[in-house]
């Protein structure tokens, strides 16, 4: 099947520093890319969706300069969250989706346990 | 717009009883429908999805689902559980038109008591 690789991880950083997670499509080309985020106990949350080549698209209530997605190819989006406070702690995961038609589904990444202090 | 509720947040259930996971949905537009497993601090695995053709589908480690789309549900049925089984379980929703957006519900956690 599928693979999307996530990293790093686990990463831990300092309050106000900026983190950068990546995901990557390893055997397909995935033309959507999504970023969710998770609270301890908590569903999965729609952050954006990322589109290779423009803007990505934010859910309401998603600070886009906060968190910065970039598409910049068909294998890879990554996710910066800038200036990172204790409450940006969270399980971020990203899904990729190979190319346009019906009948094709998300892959899910492992997931970053990102954690602020 | 498209929603997921899933009606138990809890399900206790003693080792080899059977289980069933409640996922019900509502879309404006058709959808395909999947259940995900996921264990502690790890990421989501697939564990089947409807995408078309049957409306019984079966998935990995003996667990099957069946789209009712009257009743707009979609079950998650395992005839004996394990130990191992207990974690929590996701049922989504993904738009088929329109930009695929994947919608979860709030999971189920499955323990599975000796």
């Amino acid at each position: 099947g599928a693979v999307v690789s996530q990293h790093p991880s686990r990463v831990i950083c300092k309050s106000g520093t900026s983190v950068k997670i990546e995901c990557r499509s390893l055997d397909f080309q995935a033309t959507t890319m999504f970023w969710y985020r998770q609270f301890p106990k908590q569903s999965l949350m729609l952050m954006a969706t990322s589109n290779e080549g423009s803007k990505a698209t934010y859910e309401q209530g998603v600070e886009k300069d906060k968190f910065l997605i970039n598409h910049a190819s068909l294998t890879l989006s990554t996710l910066t969250v800038t200036s990172a406070h204790p409450e940006d702690s969270s399980f971020y995961i990203c899904s990729a989706r190979p190319g346009t038609g019906e009948n094709t589904e998300a892959f899910f990444g492992q997931g970053t346990r990102l954690t602020v202090v | 717009a498209q929603s997921v509720t899933q009606l138990d947040s809890q399900v206790p259930v003693f080792e080899e009883a059977p289980v069933e996971l409640r996922c019900n949905y509502s879309s404006s537009v058709s959808v395909y429908l999947f259940w995900y497993v996921q264990y502690p601090n790890q990421g989501l695995q697939l564990l089947l999805k409807y995408l078309s053709g049957s409306t019984l589908v079966k998935g990995i480690n003996g667990f099957e689902a069946e789209f009712n789309k009257s009743q707009t549900s979609f079950h998650l049925r395992k005839p004996s559980v394990h130990i191992s089984d207990t974690a929590e379980y996701f049922c989504a929703v993904t738009r088929r038109t329109g930009g695929f957006k994947t919608i979860f519900g709030a999971g189920t956690r499955l323990f599975v008591k000796a």
